[in-house]
């Protein structure tokens, strides 16, 4: 089976640029979370969606959105990008909407110029 | 306020030899705690997941304790190999709750094994 798959793997933005990043979870699983992690520090929780609907928003800016479709993949979307937002952003999927077995995809590396 | 905390930072071994990595952590009322391994760049990866009645669990060569006590966990390492040079993160989840944003990362250990 495969597991969650991101793309793009990497990309290259300017600051103010916007940017579309994508996730597609583990088949069978409702609920994918989106998490930023900054070199040498730990995830960092932005958002959770399960059943396409909101279920949890970490302390990010507006700039930062996000949903899921009705096959469950998910879309984060950030804005005005600035050079703080580079970093190493990872999606996480898991059947339900709790706190059960999270499963990590390989990530996507932004890098803002 | 939730946290967890790792020890050491990072750590430098020589192949074939035995480490532990401590994990410290504030959550309560606590339900599960879990061990993840990153390699660089990489998503993390599950290892072990214990809940608050489980002491001990293996995955191979990781082996993983808990104290919820002493709120304490350690992960071992056992003959250590080049593979093993990662990341390693503990996360804590509390007890009830509907959504991943309670989840608390530890900043990680970052585990380097040389020849």
């Amino acid at each position: 089976d495969a597991g969650v798959t991101q793309s793009p793997t990497h990309l290259i933005k300017t600051r103010g640029q916007q940017v579309t990043l994508r996730c597609s979870p583990i088949s069978g699983h409702k609920s994918v979370s989106w998490y930023q992690q900054v070199l040498g520090q730990g995830p960092q929780f932005i958002f959770q969606y399960y059943e396409k609907e909101e279920r949890g928003r970490g302390n990010f800016p507006d700039r930062f959105s996000a949903r899921q479709f009705p096959n469950y993949s998910s879309e984060l979307n950030v804005n005005a990008l600035l050079l703080g937002d580079s970093a190493l952003y990872l999606c996480a999927s898991s059947w339900g909407q709790g706190t059960y077995e999270q499963y990590f995809g390989p990530g996507t590396r932004l890098t803002v110029t | 306020k939730n946290q967890v905390e790792q020890s050491p930072q990072s750590l430098i071994i020589l192949e074939g030899k035995n480490c532990t990595l401590q994990c410290n952590y504030t959550v309560s009322p606590f339900s599960n705690l879990r061990w993840y391994k990153q390699d660089t760049g990489r998503g993390p990866v599950s290892l072990t997941i214990m809940t608050f009645s489980e002491n001990t669990k293996s995955n191979g060569r990781y082996t993983a304790t808990l104290d919820a006590d002493t709120k304490q966990s350690s992960l071992h390492i056992t003959a250590s190999q080049l593979s093993d040079s990662a990341s390693y993160i503990c996360v804590v989840s509390p007890l009830n709750t509907g959504t991943a944003s309670k989840l608390t990362f530890g900043t990680g250990t970052r585990l380097q094994v040389t020849l």
